[in-house]
């Protein structure tokens, strides 16, 4: 399957612990952008990724939220003293280029206790 | 910032049966997207619309480009059981996607 993979799928977490996930996008996609998804509400956008330079974040990142692509190639997003309300669905997406249809992988469903 | 207005929030339709369902946006999008999302998964793309006034089909799905590039329409025809999931319209300026919040189709057999 050559489409974009994320791990892990499901992630249970006590509140205050450090998290990080990862996304492994379609091959030669240069642009990878991570979402956020809260029950009954569509994706947000949090982040982008043109090869390994993060060109934006949106607001909702807050300072306890971190991510890498560092060779360009699979990104990470790593959450720093978990709260309740991080509680949501991670969605990785790349495209081939910043106009390009994104495609989404499985996501990560993470639930902090 | 941009928010796009979908609707209906949900529908519970008769298998065969068409469906319809819109998005309105307070500002322009260079792009209008359709994606379907079902239980524990990510966002699967239905179809992509990149001109203004274009219609474009993919089997039984049509979707439109609205003129003023403030809106969207996605139709599925002949409704079956495995249409059931949360469609999601999508507009994208320069590289970022703004969703709506979904519509939830039930497909009653």
């Amino acid at each position: 399957d050559t489409g974009v993979s994320q791990d892990p799928r499901h992630k249970i977490t006590k509140r205050g612990q450090n998290v990080t996930f990862r996304c492994d996008p379609i091959s030669e996609h240069n642009h990878l952008y991570w979402y956020r998804q809260t029950l009954g509400q569509g994706p947000e956008f949090l982040t982008y990724f043109q090869n390994e330079a993060q060109l934006e974040k949106s607001r909702l990142l807050s300072d306890r939220f971190s991510a890498e692509r560092p060779k360009g190639s699979f990104s990470t997003l790593e959450i720093q003293r978990t709260e309740q309300g991080d509680s949501a669905m991670y969605l990785c997406a790349s495209s081939g280029g910043p106009a390009d249809t994104q495609y989404f992988g499985p996501g990560t469903r993470l639930t902090v206790l | 910032g941009q928010q796009l207005n979908q609707s209906p929030q949900s529908m519970f339709i008769q298998e065969g049966e068409d469906v319809s369902m819109n998005c309105t946006s307070s500002s322009i999008f260079n792009t209008w997207l359709w994606y379907k999302q079902e239980p524990g998964e990510g966002p699967v793309l239905l179809i992509a619309l990149y001109k203004a006034g274009e219609l474009t089909s993919n089997g039984r799905l049509t979707a439109q480009f609205g003129i003023t590039r403030k809106d969207s329409f996605l139709n599925i025809s002949a409704s079956i059981p495995s249409d059931v999931g949360i469609y999601f319209c999508a507009g994208r300026y320069n590289y970022q996607l703004t969703f709506g919040k979904g519509t939830k189709l039930s497909v009653i057999p």
